[in-house]
Parts: C-alpha cells; sequence; structure tokens
C-alpha cells in the first residue's frame, strides 16, 4: 500500500513570507497531482507532474517533481491571505479506474 | 466546463434516519464517480468508486450496506447514507471524470451532513 507523507501538517506564516509544503511517498508516484481545498469546498487541481524532475510554475506557485519520481514539493513565494487553505498532494496512478491516494494534507494560514 | 455539483450542500438530520446525497456532472458524460469522506483538517478519504451501470466498489473498511451508492446514469450518482449515526458526521465529497482510464477528476463542493 502506497503512503504518501506530506509535512509540515500545520504552517502558519506572515503574508510575504515564502513557504514550502513537502510530498513524499513510499513508491514512485504514476503521476503526482497537487490540490487546494479552501473551508466547505471541494479540492482544485493546482497542477499535474509526471516527468522526474519536471518544474511548473503558476504565478506565484512552482511545483518540483524529485528525479526519482518518489517526492515532490510545492514553493510558494511572496504568500497572501488569500492562499490559506489545505494543500493536498494526490498521486493519480494505480489501478485502471484512476483512483486517486491522497496525502495527510497541509493546512497553510496567511496571517495579514 | 467540467463542472460536479452536489445536493444538498449541508444537511441535518436525526439519528436513525437516511440522508440522500446527489452528485451531478453537469457539462460531461461521468462515466466513473467518486465518493470521498472528510473529517475536519483532515484528507479526503476514498469510500468508493462507481461506475455507471454497474455496482460500486467498496474500499476496505467501508460498509456498503451504511452508504449506499447508485449511478443510474452518466450525470447522477448518490449516495445515501443509511441509519445514520453521530459518527457519520462528515464532510461527504464526491468527484466525476469522463473516463476510468484519466487521472483527471473533477470535485463537486461537498455536502456537510450532521447527525443529531
Amino acid at each position: 500500500t502506497q503512503l504518501l507523507e506530506q509535512s509540515p501538517q500545520f504552517l502558519s506564516i506572515q503574508e510575504g513570507e515564502n513557504l514550502t509544503v513537502y510530498c513524499n511517498s513510499s513508491s514512485v508516484f504514476s503521476s503526482l497531482q497537487w490540490y487546494r481545498q479552501e473551508p466547505g469546498e471541494g479540492p482544485v487541481l493546482l497542477v499535474t507532474v509526471v516527468t522526474g524532475g519536471e518544474v511548473k510554475k503558476l504565478k506565484r506557485l512552482t511545483f518540483q517533481f524529485g528525479d526519482a519520481r518518489k517526492d515532490s514539493s510545492l514553493h510558494i513565494t511572496a504568500a497572501q491571505t488569500g492562499d490559506t487553505g489545505l494543500y493536498l498532494c494526490a498521486d493519480a496512478g494505480g489501478t485502471s479506474y484512476g483512483k486517486l491516494t491522497f496525502g495527510q494534507g497541509t493546512i497553510l494560514t496567511v496571517h495579514p | 466546463g467540467a463542472v460536479v455539483s452536489q445536493h444538498p450542500s449541508w444537511v441535518i438530520c436525526k439519528s436513525g434516519t437516511s440522508v440522500k446525497i446527489e452528485c451531478r456532472s453537469l457539462d460531461f458524460q461521468a462515466t466513473t464517480m467518486f465518493w470521498y469522506r472528510q473529517f475536519p483538517k483532515q484528507s479526503l478519504m476514498l469510500m468508493a468508486t462507481s461506475n455507471e451501470g454497474s455496482k460500486a466498489t467498496y474500499e476496505q473498511g467501508v460498509e456498503k450496506d451504511k452508504f449506499l451508492i447508485n449511478h443510474a446514469s452518466l450525470t447522477l450518482s448518490t449516495l445515501t447514507v443509511t441509519s445514520a449515526h453521530p459518527e457519520d458526521s462528515s464532510f461527504y465529497i464526491c468527484s466525476a471524470s469522463w473516463t476510468r482510464f484519466t487521472d483527471t477528476q473533477y470535485f463537486g463542493p461537498g455536502t456537510r451532513l450532521t447527525v443529531l
């Protein structure tokens, strides 16, 4: 059974600071997705990474996929209060039913 | 495009009653739908996978007789929590994909269930 570990579990920072969230797997990711979820809403897909060493940027967010495809990181530059939420990584591989395996999540709170 | 809705968005019920939650894909046909459960400040836990026209596949530890899933059409799946108890109180989220062979799921906004 694949285990996805995210760290840190909780992150509380001031607006303008930078932060990094990590996602590590006990086995190779088929493909990895990052989601952001706000309270009372469903998760929203931020990015999908597939190739080892891949780097993707989405405005102030930078996503890296490890060369061995067993780890990933999400870096946010100059955090804003609107970045507050639960960040989830998920392995999008597995069975032919396309099941997602989610990490435990990182709760980010950005204070004004 | 790719919008998934859930109804109701929140529901409060008495212990022992049954509650039905609907998940609809509004602008695409969803061959496969997934149901998740989420406790406060925790991650999503997959409950079951449903494919249109066939029985749902439940994850280990999920009681199929308690959480009835029906995927009768390509745009609608329902989750019925039978004989609900306070421990069933949770945030239930569905997602839909147009094919089982894709890693792209579109998530609904979730349904908050509170059992008194």
